[in-house]
């Protein structure tokens, strides 16, 4: 089956520090890749994607994510955080053989950004 | 309304009843899906719909669960025989038309706890 892991929990970074967040799925072909968001009291937003074509893929806030078959790996990544990044993190992979919308999500990275 | 929008935001039960969760989705949207997240967890699909049909119910966990869309906009998650297992914040999410290039956009949850 497959499956997404994230293998931090919990990662804390100064504000204006570089920022990457793991994330490694497991899928013979190529898969449909997401980064999403989830801040308190606000719903799940979609930060970026890949599908197929350039392996770095920009997305909204200033994140990007860098698709690595060798690895099997979408890491995150963002030059410099902001003390608004504060949130929760989700990888997800599309579910090979669901239907559109069925994902399959990692269980998160809670970043803590320190002043 | 703007977003995907879910009653109620916090909902508190006891053990053995039944509980119906609404979703309005974005105005226009064809697809809409629910997940739910337990703590700790990352968000699991449990069902996709493409109007007023079912394309795909294969995350609903058994049959004390079930879900509606008779009108293709407005959907309602139902669950029967509630037990504490069932505790988890229940998401709401629609896409317009078909693809999984589609961007998906998620409401902020209905907080289900079974006591």
């Amino acid at each position: 089956a497959q499956s997404v892991t994230q293998p931090d929990i919990h990662i804390t970074v100064s504000e204006g520090a570089s920022l990457e967040l793991r994330c490694n799925y497991s899928y013979g072909a190529t898969p449909y890749l997401f980064w999403y968001v989830q801040s308190p009291g606000q719903g799940l937003q979609l930060l970026l994607k890949y599908f197929s074509g350039d392996t770095l893929v920009q997305g909204i806030k200033g994140f990007e994510a860098e698709f690595k078959r060798s690895q099997s790996s979408f890491n995150l990544r963002k030059p410099s955080v902001h003390w608004s990044d504060a949130a929760e993190y989700f990888c997800a992979v599309l579910n090979y053989g669901g239907s559109q919308g069925n994902l399959i999500f990692g269980k998160g990275t809670k970043l803590s950004v320190k002043p | 309304g703007a977003g995907v929008s879910q009653t109620p935001s916090n909902k508190v039960t006891e053990k053995g009843k039944y509980v119906e969760l609404r979703c309005d989705p974005i105005s226009g949207h064809t697809a809409l899906y629910w997940y739910r997240q337990s703590l700790g967890q990352g968000p699991e699909f449990l069902i996709y719909f493409q109007g007023t049909g079912a394309a795909d119910d294969s995350g609903l966990p058994n049959d004390r669960f079930f879900a509606v869309r008779p009108e293709g906009s407005v959907s309602t998650l139902k669950i029967q025989r509630t037990e504490r297992g069932d505790s988890a914040v229940y998401l709401c999410a629609s896409s317009w038309g078909r693809g999984s290039g589609n961007t998906i956009y998620f409401g902020e949850g209905s907080w289900l706890t079974v006591v």
